[in-house]
C-alpha cells in the first residue's frame, strides 16, 4: 500500500541548513508536497514539487526529487529559530482522493 | 483572502455523546477533505467530497463517523456516541480542482481538537 516515511527527529543550530528526507511508495503521485505544523496549529503548505521536475527552489527552501529511489528532500538555508516545527513530507494516494503523510519531522533549532 | 475555517476550536465532551464540527472551505473550492491528527496514527484521511460526486469515505474509522457537504459548500463531520479513542485533532482541508500547476494542492483550516472524557 501507500507509504511514506520520515525521520522523527533533527536538531541543528541557527544558522546551518537543515535537511529533512522522506521516502514514498507511490509512484503515480503528480505532486509531492512538505508541510509545516508550528505547536498547536494547523498545517500550512510550504511548498510542492512535480513529479517530473528534479529540484525547485523557494527562497531559503529547496527540494530536490529522486524519483527512480522514491526520495524526497527539503533543504532549509540559514535556519532560523522560527522555523523550529514539525515537518510532514506527503504524496497523493492512487485515487487522487487524499493526501498520504509521513508521520513528521520535528525540527529543532537552536541558538 | 480568506482561508479555511473550523468551528468549534475546541470541544469537551463525555464518552457516548454525539458531536458535530464544522468546516468552511476556502470561498470557490470544489474538493473538500477531512482528516484525524492523533498523537499515535499520525495525519489519517477520513473522507473527500469533490462536488457533486459521491464521497469517498474510504478513511472513515467506523459507521459512528458520517460527514454532509451542503450546497458544496459548508461541511459538517458528525461523530456519534463519542469514544475515548476519537480524541483528536480534526483538520479540515479544501482544494481547487481543474486549473493550472498545483491546484489540486490542499489547504488546511486550523482544527478543531476533541477531548472525549
Amino acid at each position: 500500500g501507500e507509504d511514506v516515511e520520515q525521520s522523527l527527529f533533527l536538531s541543528v543550530r541557527e544558522g546551518d541548513s537543515s535537511v529533512i528526507n522522506c521516502t514514498y511508495t507511490d509512484s503515480s503521485s503528480t505532486y509531492l508536497y512538505w508541510y509545516k505544523q508550528e505547536p498547536g496549529a494547523g498545517l500550512q503548505l510550504l511548498t510542492y514539487i512535480f513529479s517530473n521536475m528534479d529540484m525547485k527552489q523557494d527562497q531559503r527552501l529547496t527540494v530536490l526529487l529522486n524519483k527512480k529511489d522514491k526520495h524526497l528532500s527539503l533543504r532549509i538555508a540559514d535556519t532560523q529559530t522560527g522555523d523550529s516545527a514539525i515537518y510532514f513530507c506527503a504524496e497523493t494516494n492512487q485515487a487522487g482522493t487524499a493526501l498520504i503523510f509521513g508521520k513528521g519531522t520535528t525540527l529543532s533549532v537552536s541558538s | 483572502g480568506a482561508g479555511v475555517s473550523q468551528s468549534p476550536s475546541n470541544k469537551v465532551t463525555e464518552k457516548g455523546k454525539d458531536v458535530e464540527l464544522r468546516c468552511d472551505p476556502i470561498s470557490g473550492h470544489t474538493a473538500l477533505y477531512w482528516y484525524r491528527q492523533s498523537l499515535g496514527q499520525g495525519l489519517e484521511f477520513l473522507i473527500y467530497f469533490q462536488g457533486n460526486s459521491a464521497p469517498d469515505k474510504s478513511g472513515l474509522p467506523s459507521d459512528r463517523f458520517s460527514a454532509e457537504r451542503t450546497g458544496g459548500s459548508v461541511s459538517t463531520l458528525t461523530i456519534q456516541r463519542t469514544q475515548q479513542e476519537d480524541s483528536a485533532v480534526y483538520l479540515c482541508a479544501s482544494s481547487l480542482w481543474g486549473g493550472d500547476e498545483g491546484t489540486d494542492t490542499q489547504y488546511f483550516g486550523p482544527g478543531t481538537r476533541l477531548t472525549v472524557l
